[in-house]
């Protein structure tokens, strides 16, 4: 089975604070993808890696980082974080082809900035 | 621009009764259709997925779902609902190019009744 790991179920960080939020996947996927989930909204993508080091924006990436420095491993940064980034949190990871391919998701992590 | 539009934001049911979800996508190019579930506290864990060929598709726990070109339309159906079925369905799109980003519908969160 794919596994995609969360590094925490709940978060809280102070405004200002910078945030790291870690996902690890175990499958050699080449894709990966973090979505904010917000009620009403469904998944908002923020970023998404399709290799190593390679990067690319979003629907809402404002407020948001990513790095990507091995393959099973995509970390999102908040640089300073703010009341509005409060929200789940979700990775994802998915073979790069075929397209038909579906995405295994990670369990979120619930970050709360106070 | 891809958009995916879940037409009820909460379908509640009585346990045993049959539920339909509607999902309706706009997209100018080939997609690829998906269904997620998550429930409470829980990642997203696909249910179904339309890759070609047959317009119905049948999932796991009993789910199917109704792929209508001319109407641009990937209903879900289940003939009949148990209370583990309460949680929240998600509707997905996922263009036949690109990085195989996944563009999600808002949401729809069924309530099982007994």
């Amino acid at each position: 089975d794919v596994k995609v790991t969360q590094s925490s179920r709940y978060l809280v960080k102070r405004t200002g604070e910078k945030v790291f939020l870690e996902c690890v996947q175990d499958m050699d996927h080449e894709n990966m993808f973090w979505y904010r989930q917000d009620p009403g909204l469904g998944l908002r993508l923020i970023y998404f890696s399709y290799d190593v080091k390679m990067k690319e924006k979003g629907d809402i990436p404002e407020g948001y980082s990513v790095s990507r420095e091995k393959k099973e491993r995509f970390s999102l940064i908040l640089e300073s974080a703010s009341t509005n980034q409060t929200s789940m949190y979700l990775c994802a990871s998915s073979l790069a082809s075929p397209a038909n391919t579906e995405a295994f998701f990670g369990q979120g992590t619930r970050l709360t900035v106070v | 621009a891809q958009s995916v539009t879940q037409l009820d934001s909460q379908v509640p049911v009585f346990e045993e009764a049959p539920v339909e979800l509607r999902c309706n996508y706009s997209s100018s190019v080939s997609v690829y259709l998906f269904w997620y579930v998550q429930y409470p506290n829980q990642g997203l864990q696909l249910l179904l997925k339309y890759l070609s060929g047959s317009t119905l598709v049948k999932g796991i726990n009993g789910f199917e779902a109704e792929f209508n070109k001319s109407q641009t339309s990937f209903h879900l159906r289940k003939p009949s609902v148990h209370i583990s079925d309460t949680a929240e369905y998600f509707c997905a799109v996922r263009l036949s190019g690109g990085y195989n980003k996944l563009i999600f519908g808002a949401g729809t969160r069924l309530a099982v009744h007994p």
